[in-house]
């Protein structure tokens, strides 16, 4: 069984431009979250989404940011018009329900120019 | 999700136990203890959880105080691989994010 899987692992984009990270959960996983890690610091939650559903955004920024996890294929967070602030870890999780451990991606590492 | 407190950082020698604390005195009844590590580079795993009582599985250990108002992860022989960042973390029943504090960054000397 295939861990949680993230696409690209870097990823280089010139301030303006659009940024699309991509997650597959495990097999049979059906929840899925995004985390973003700064430079020295910490983790930090940003969104929650089931199977069409966003179920808790309330960590993602209000303007730019936005989530998917579509029927068929991989959830997409996409960042638009990247600023340098937005260079980071970007960690994907996910879990086949709510209560039970999470499994996180080898993370995407975003670095805007 | 209720408050935990770490040490910054932590040394252990290679082979040797490690116990980690975790203080959480705001715990409420239905707040389950997770911890989790972070290897350089890498993404999160899951390493241990529980309730009330002590638990115990191929990663670790993790002795829960009685008043549940701290606990301890207790690695049985550091090795190297062991170096990483350690996140006591408190989720409750109905809970799905992780806040993720600053942690422990546990130093593995040979």
């Amino acid at each position: 069984n295939a861990g949680v899987m993230q696409n690209p692992r870097h990823l280089v984009r010139r301030r303006g431009q659009e940024a699309r990270l991509r997650c597959s959960p495990m097999k049979g996983h059906s929840h899925v979250y995004w985390y973003r890690q700064l430079p020295e610091e910490g983790l930090k939650f940003m969104v929650y989404l089931q199977k069409e559903n966003i179920i808790d955004e309330s960590g993602m920024p209000k303007e730019r940011f936005s989530a998917e996890f579509p029927k068929e294929g991989p959830s997409i967070l996409r960042i638009q018009q990247v600023v340098r602030g937005d260079s980071a870890a970007y960690f994907c999780a996910s879990s086949p329900d709510y209560t039970n451990e999470q499994f996180f991606g080898p993370g995407t590492r975003l670095t805007v120019l | 999700d209720a408050k935990t407190t770490q040490p910054n950082s932590m040394e252990s020698n290679e082979e040797e136990p490690v116990h980690l604390p975790c203080n959480h005195s705001t715990i409420s009844g239905t707040d389950y203890i997770h911890w989790y590590r972070q290897l350089p580079s890498q993404g999160p795993e899951y390493v241990i959880h529980g309730l009330t009582s002590n638990v115990n599985n191929r990663m670790a250990s993790l002795a829960i105080a009685e008043d549940r108002k701290s606990s301890t992860l207790i690695l049985h022989r550091a090795t190297l691989r062991d170096a990483a960042v350690y996140y006591c973390i408190l989720i409750n029943n109905a809970g799905n994010m992780l806040t993720f504090g600053g942690g422990t960054r546990l130093m593995v000397k040979p």
